[in-house]
């Protein structure tokens, strides 16, 4: 089982749908945990840590399940420039300075 | 506060040629990350560095690639003897010290080797 694993996508959803993306992580362990996105041919960049007891940042919610090992993202109201690949970020055991990043999954905004 | 930064963005290297990418942190940040990501695949880690120390390399080839971040000047990713698998763009990010995983990245290099 990879260390974390998350739908491939991709995502096609029309302006306004709410999204929600799944993640999955294989160390009980890990204590850190984030969703980054990525524009096509641009760095990641952190879009919002999860935490524990869930957060949320204006259109979007972050929840986490340490019981199934298992993390969320809802977008709400869907953008255009929302379009973007998100990826789920995992810290690597009990290290807070070494993190996995997911494989991505692909969103696509359509009008 | 200036972000992560990179050079060259882009780098074209015939076969058989060095590559050396470079990397500065973030003002205040120790440690330094080094990615690489293939045309359409994810993000894989390579090396985790932090001043004068290779904290974890697991991830870099053993052969051709290495890594340093001197106490003076930036972080440095050297490819020796660069074919044509290592066309890829190469990210670096950085973190501050004292316990957290959020990581800034630069704008990466792109290098296409001929």
């Amino acid at each position: 089982r990879k260390e974390v694993e998350q739908d491939p996508g991709p995502f096609n959803v029309p302006e306004g749908a709410t999204v929600a993306f799944n993640c999955t992580y294989s160390n009980s362990a890990s204590q850190s945990f984030f969703w980054y996105r990525q524009d096509c041919r641009k760095e990641p960049k952190l879009l919002m840590s999860v935490y524990s007891s869930g957060n949320e940042d204006g259109r979007f919610t972050a929840q986490l399940n340490r019981a199934s090992q298992y993390i969320s993202l809802l977008i709400r109201d869907s953008k255009l420039s929302d379009s973007a690949t998100y990826l789920c970020v995992v810290g690597r055991g009990t290290s807070y300075d070494k993190v996995i990043f997911g494989p991505g999954t692909s969103l696509s905004v359509i009008p | 506060n200036a972000g992560v930064m990179q050079n060259p963005r882009h780098l074209v290297r015939r076969r058989g040629q060095e590559a050396r990418l470079r990397c500065s942190p973030m003002k205040g940040h120790s440690h330094v990350y080094w990615y690489r990501q293939l045309p359409e695949e994810g993000l894989k880690f390579m090396v985790y560095l932090q001043k004068e120390n290779i904290i974890d390399e697991s991830g870099m080839p053993k052969e051709r690639f290495s890594a340093e971040f001197p106490k003076e000047g930036p972080s440095i990713l050297r490819i020796q003897q660069v074919v044509r698998g290592d066309s890829a763009a190469y990210f670096c990010a950085s973190s501050p010290p004292g316990g957290t995983a959020e990581q800034y990245f630069g704008p990466g290099t792109r290098l296409t080797v001929t």
